[in-house]
């Protein structure tokens, strides 16, 4: 199947710093991304959707300035939390949807996800 | 909106047995149905999706039917191992929308 990878993994950072996090998609071309977060043994919750070349579509409650997101090409958008707190540590986990050319599968598939602690 | 509601949320079964997870949505025109397992500290992973053109489909020990008229998909595995355990999540989208709605997840243990 295809792949998205994440980067990095895990990152502890101190109270009031920035933190990006990478996902690219590998072996497609993804028009769509999307980021989601988790809490432990919880269902996915949807932060934000963001389509190649224009701006993310933030969800509900969902601060854009805090969590900034950029999808400058087909195969990579950053997350962005900044000025991070205590409160934002959580598991972070990208989405992209194979969807930019005729002939893909429109499937969805996830990143590994990146842990943050934030101290 | 959108809903999908999850059952069970956990399941325990023995080495071999059968595992069924079902799912509900409310939205008569969703389309796509995947099913994604996610181990502990790992991203989720797509192990089957169906179309709603489709009744049924399978992929080894693993199938997933489609009730469009009920609006309730399942998840079916058969030949259960340990590996098996995770957590399982079902979703569906809906025809012109982007993002997937996810179900609350079933936590599905295999006893050796």
């Amino acid at each position: 199947g295809a792949v998205v990878s994440q980067h990095p993994s895990w990152v502890i950072c101190k109270s009031g710093t920035s933190v990006k996090i990478e996902c690219r998609s590998l072996d497609f071309q993804a028009t769509t991304m999307f980021w989601y977060r988790q809490f432990p043994k919880q269902s996915l919750m949807l932060m934000a959707t963001s389509n190649e070349g224009s701006k993310a579509t933030y969800e509900q409650g969902v601060e854009k300035d805090k969590f900034l997101i950029n999808h400058a090409s087909l195969t990579l958008s950053t997350l962005t939390v900044t000025s991070a707190h205590p409160e934002d540590s959580s598991f972070y986990i990208c989405s992209a949807r194979d969807n930019w050319a005729g002939g893909s599968t429109d499937t969805q598939y996830f990143g590994p996800g990146t842990r943050l602690t934030v101290l | 909106g959108e809903n999908v509601e999850q059952h069970p949320s956990t399941l325990s079964v023995q080495e071999g047995d059968s595992a069924v997870i079902k799912c509900t949505y409310s939205d008569s025109a969703s389309n796509y149905f995947p099913w994604y397992k996610q181990e502990l500290g790992k991203g989720p992973q797509l192990i089957i999706d169906i179309r709603s053109n489709v009744g049924e489909k399978k992929d080894q020990r693993i199938a997933v039917t489609l009730n469009k008229t009920a609006k309730h998909f399942s998840l079916h595995i058969t030949e259960t191992q340990p590996e098996d355990s995770a957590v399982y999540f079902c979703a569906a989208r809906v025809t012109g929308f982007q993002k997937l709605v996810f179900g609350t997840g079933t936590r599905l243990l295999v006893s050796p």
